[in-house]
């Protein structure tokens, strides 16, 4: 149990549905990050959640839309992807945005394949 | 900005043999330090973490790491592996001040052969 749970694992989906990230975290954290992992790449982030305000947006495409209802949720909203967004989704938290004193807490990810 | 090199993909050793990751990392000033370990199909765990003070840093697992300045380095290190240490490696770098968060190396895969 790492603290941070994401949901599903596994998400297969075809490029015209519409499906939802989950992220979950018990930590008391307030910041919360995701980030799409690559075959090959580095770790990309997408997004930063701080107080449920979003406070970074790193390009994604609009394709992804994120949200955050409390400090302790984070959702990832995908529609109409691209199978070269296949990749694993990884959630994160950290006690608050200066996550370089206290590094990150991830969870499991969601592997996603699109068709 | 911060950046992290790791310039090994793929390292295989031998079980009970010892050890070293690299990780070079660019940044002006005294940055924070960060390892982290994925096994596959899982997310990643925190190593160890270097702040300040004593350079050699002691992880779970029976990992350690040390930070030098002069050589811009914080390489992993392990004794003797054991199977189960076969994983990937992130090495990360994070800044004090301003927007903070992580940047992170490509990784280095682990491979434990018998």
């Amino acid at each position: 149990e790492t603290g941070v749970t994401q949901t599903p694992r596994h998400l297969v989906m075809g490029m015209t549905n519409k499906k939802s990230l989950k992220c979950e975290q018990h930590l008391g954290h307030n910041a919360m990050y995701w980030y799409k992992q690559s075959a090959k790449k580095p770790l990309e982030l997408m997004f930063v959640y701080s107080l449920e305000e979003r406070v970074e947006n790193n390009s994604v495409p609009s394709r992804f839309s994120p949200e955050c209802p409390n400090s302790s949720h984070l959702f990832l909203h995908l529609h109409t992807l691209q199978p070269e967004d296949s990749a694993l989704y990884l959630c994160a938290s950290s006690q608050d945005q200066t996550a370089a004193n206290y590094g990150y807490t991830f969870g499991s990810g969601t592997r996603l394949t699109v068709v | 900005a911060q950046s992290v090199t790791q310039p090994d993909i793929h390292i295989t050793v031998s079980e009970g043999a010892s050890l070293e990751l690299r990780c070079n990392y660019s940044y002006g000033a005294t940055p924070y330090l960060f390892w982290y370990v994925q096994s596959p199909g899982q997310g990643l765990q925190l190593l160890l973490k270097y702040f300040s003070g004593d350079t050699l840093v002691q992880g779970i697992k029976g990992f350690e790491a040390e930070f030098k300045r002069s050589q811009s380095s914080f390489n992993l290190r392990k004794p003797s592996v054991h199977w189960s240490d076969a994983a990937e490696y992130f090495c990360a770098v994070g800044v004090y001040f301003g927007n903070e968060k992580l940047t992170f190396g490509t990784g280095t895969r682990l491979t434990i052969i018998p």
